[in-house]
């Protein structure tokens, strides 16, 4: 069985600051993890994806994510937020090379940024 | 461009009706999924379909049904046995392998009169 853990379902930000958001994740198999973002009454958008190539993953808009296998996390971050960046983003697993996927998401983060 | 339309954007229904949400994409996806978020929650797998003519439950299927006779399109019935289809439902495409993102329609968001 899989799960998501997202700490904090609000993170609050200044413009310029840096953005820190958490997903530790539970999984019996090596898994694939994506992050998406989501503005409102809209879709999901991808952000980046980990696929086993490489544990620091660079994705659209300037943010990253690392695989760290020991502490099962894969937190998304970005060095200095934008207005543009508030929105909620959701950390989500699925189990590697099934041939399918099924993706288990977190409870999402709602990004703040003020001025 | 490609990509996976939902309609409509805003649905009201009264109780005891069903009601379809259209999904259609052309990406040329072979898997397809019908995803419902409420506040605080995230997104959960109401049902996915791999190939056309074939469909699986998900983790909340029930007061739900499906039918994939076409790759491109994936309606969802939310029938009266659901009593409580108030939600953004998300439709979503991928193509094979589970390395492969997902791509999500704009949504539609059901309310009850």
């Amino acid at each position: 069985a899989q799960s998501v853990t997202q700490l904090g379902s609000h993170v609050s930000v200044s413009e310029g600051a840096l953005v820190l958001l958490r997903c530790n994740y539970s999984s019996s198999v090596p898994p694939y993890l994506f992050w998406y973002v989501q503005y409102p009454n809209q879709g999901l958008q991808l952000l980046l994806k980990y696929t086993s190539a490489a544990t620091l993953v660079k994705g659209i808009n300037g943010f990253e994510a690392e695989f760290k296998k020991s502490e099962t996390s894969f937190h998304l971050t970005k060095p200095s937020a934008h207005m543009s960046d508030a929105a909620e983003y959701f950390c989500a697993v699925t189990p590697m090379n099934t041939g399918f996927q099924k993706l288990v998401f977190g409870t999402g983060t709602r990004l703040l940024v003020s001025p | 461009d490609g990509g996976i339309t939902q309609s409509p954007k805003y649905l009201f229904r009264k109780e005891g009706q069903n009601v379809t949400l259209s999904c259609e994409q052309n990406l040329n996806h072979d898997a397809m999924y019908w995803y419902r978020q409420d506040p605080g929650q995230g997104l959960r797998l109401i049902y996915y379909s791999q190939i056309v003519n074939d469909f699986q439950k998900g983790d909340i299927a029930e007061g739900y049904s499906v039918s994939r006779e076409k790759k491109e399109s994936f309606p969802l019935t939310v029938t009266s046995a659901q009593k409580n289809p108030t939600a953004f439902y998300l439709c979503a495409s991928s193509p094979r392998g589970s390395n492969q993102p997902q791509h999500f329609g704009d949504g539609t968001r059901l309310s009850i009169l």
